[in-house]
């Protein structure tokens, strides 16, 4: 079964825009990751937020993290058409798995 | 370069006949971890291992099998390959951080298997 589910499946945008995915998963966590995609390649770690953040920053990037509704979102500031991309959430469990969602597909127009 | 390789890339074959997918990273990870991802699925953790001679089950571990002998290598083995078994598979490792703040994954560019 799959830990996290990410919001909305598919998402596009307008370059300059921003873009706001979120991510719900079910069982306790060390931390929770993003990574970015690009069609079919391996995938780009972005971001990690431990259990105990709530909050962190990586130049464009902004996570949030509430375990009280075991969720996480991600924000994409100022969008570009190179972030075109697909973007998945993976928790650390605390059973030391790993567990990726489904993914968000991003199209950011030029 | 730190990498992780995966081999073959491409792999077409037919129900039954045995494979294996090599994996191997040159950052001295302790963490190496085997997924397939399929359409609509994400991905999905088959098996992991947390060091070497330590392996455990993910979420599908179904029809596959791993070794860890060395560090650095994971391979992952279809002992009789089925046609559910077509995935794109994806290969990666993490160091293993006791406050597991900083274990952020590192993929292989993936093996795309075909089972006929």
């Amino acid at each position: 079964s799959q830990q996290g589910e990410e919001d909305p499946q598919a998402l596009s945008i307008q370059e300059g825009e921003n873009a706001t995915m979120n991510c719900s998963y079910k069982t306790s966590i060390n931390n929770l990751q993003w990574y970015r995609q690009n069609s079919g390649r391996g995938l780009v770690h972005l971001i990690l937020i431990r259990s105990n953040e709530r909050e962190k920053h990586s130049g464009r990037l902004r996570v949030t993290l509430d375990t009280s509704k075991k969720s996480s979102s991600l924000l994409i500031t100022a969008s570009r058409a190179a972030d075109t991309a697909s973007y998945f959430c993976a928790t650390d469990t605390t059973r030391d798995d790993m567990r990726f969602g489904a993914g968000t597909r991003l199209t950011v127009k030029p | 370069e730190a990498q992780v390789t995966q081999n073959p890339r491409y792999l077409i074959t037919v129900t039954g006949k045995k494979l294996t997918v090599t994996c191997s990273q040159n950052m001295n990870h302790e963490y190496m971890s085997w997924y397939r991802q399929d359409p609509g699925l994400g991905l999905r953790q088959i098996y992991y291992s947390m060091n070497v001679e330590v392996t455990d089950k993910g979420d599908v571990p179904e029809g596959y099998k791993v070794s860890r002998k060395e560090k650095r290598n994971f391979p992952l083995i279809l002992e009789s390959p089925s046609p559910n078994q077509t995935s794109l598979y994806f290969c990666a490792s993490s160091p293993q951080y006791y406050d597991r703040a900083y274990n952020e994954q590192f993929f292989g560019p993936g093996t795309r298997l075909t089972v006929l």
